[in-house]
């Protein structure tokens, strides 16, 4: 069974330290895409790649963000320094292009203090 | 631009009851519409989708009708669970313009047994 997985889990970390969240897309998937999630905003799309190439950051806070893909089975999420305000749990998401249904990871739950 | 409009939750029901989440949707052209559900703890997963008008979509007693004279797609079960406790998305993609899916804000179903 297949499945989208995310490490670490959970992550607790003091405000300016630098945080990296690591997401294995389903082999073969050519498209991933990272997610924020918190109470206020609900579900923020941050970025996505297809075969590996960054399509869209928009949503992602330049200054401090960065998304990439070192390897069709690798996306990474980094934040440095990183803020309370970026406490949240981050999904990550893979599939085929053009396609229609995105298989979600776990989550990583990030709180910054 | 494309948009999702579901209603707002808590949703608390009591376990048999007929549950409907109403969802409708602003979007260039026919998109496909889907319904996501995140339990505790989880990411999200696909619970059903509709392609073109008048498509019902169905998956573990949910169902869900893509109207296009109403651009509606209201998620119904006739009689709940409380396992059924989540929340759930409603959701449409962008038509083949790109691989984005838009989710709007979900919607959170307690039942109660």
């Amino acid at each position: 069974d297949a499945r989208v997985t995310q490490t670490p889990r959970d992550k607790v970390t003091e405000m300016g330290q630098e945080v990296t969240m690591r997401c294995q897309p389903i082999l073969g998937h050519n498209t991933v895409f990272w997610y924020r999630q918190t109470m206020k905003q609900g579900l923020e799309l941050l970025a996505y790649f297809r075969n590996r190439a960054p399509l869209d950051d928009s949503g992602m806070p330049k200054d401090r963000f960065s998304a990439e893909m070192p390897d069709a089975t690798l996306a990474t999420l980094k934040i440095q320094p990183s803020e309370p305000r970026d406490s949240a749990v981050y999904f990550c998401a893979s599939g085929f292009a053009l396609q229609e249904t995105q298989y979600f990871g776990p989550g990583t739950r990030l709180l910054v203090l | 631009g494309d948009s999702v409009t579901q209603m707002e939750g808590p949703v608390t029901l009591s376990e048999e009851a007929f549950l409907t989440i109403n969802c409708t949707y602003t979007a260039t052209g026919y998109p496909s519409l889907f319904w996501y559900v995140q339990y505790p703890g989880e990411g999200l997963q696909l619970l059903l989708k509709a392609t073109k008008a008048d498509d019902k979509g169905s998956n573990k007693g949910f169902e869900a009708t893509y109207r296009k004279e109403t651009t509606s797609f209201h998620l119904e079960k006739g009689s709940v669970q409380v396992s059924d406790s989540a929340v759930y998305f409603c959701a449409l993609n962008r038509m083949n313009r790109d691989d984005k899916i838009i989710f709007g804000k979900g919607t959170r179903l307690h039942i109660l047994p």
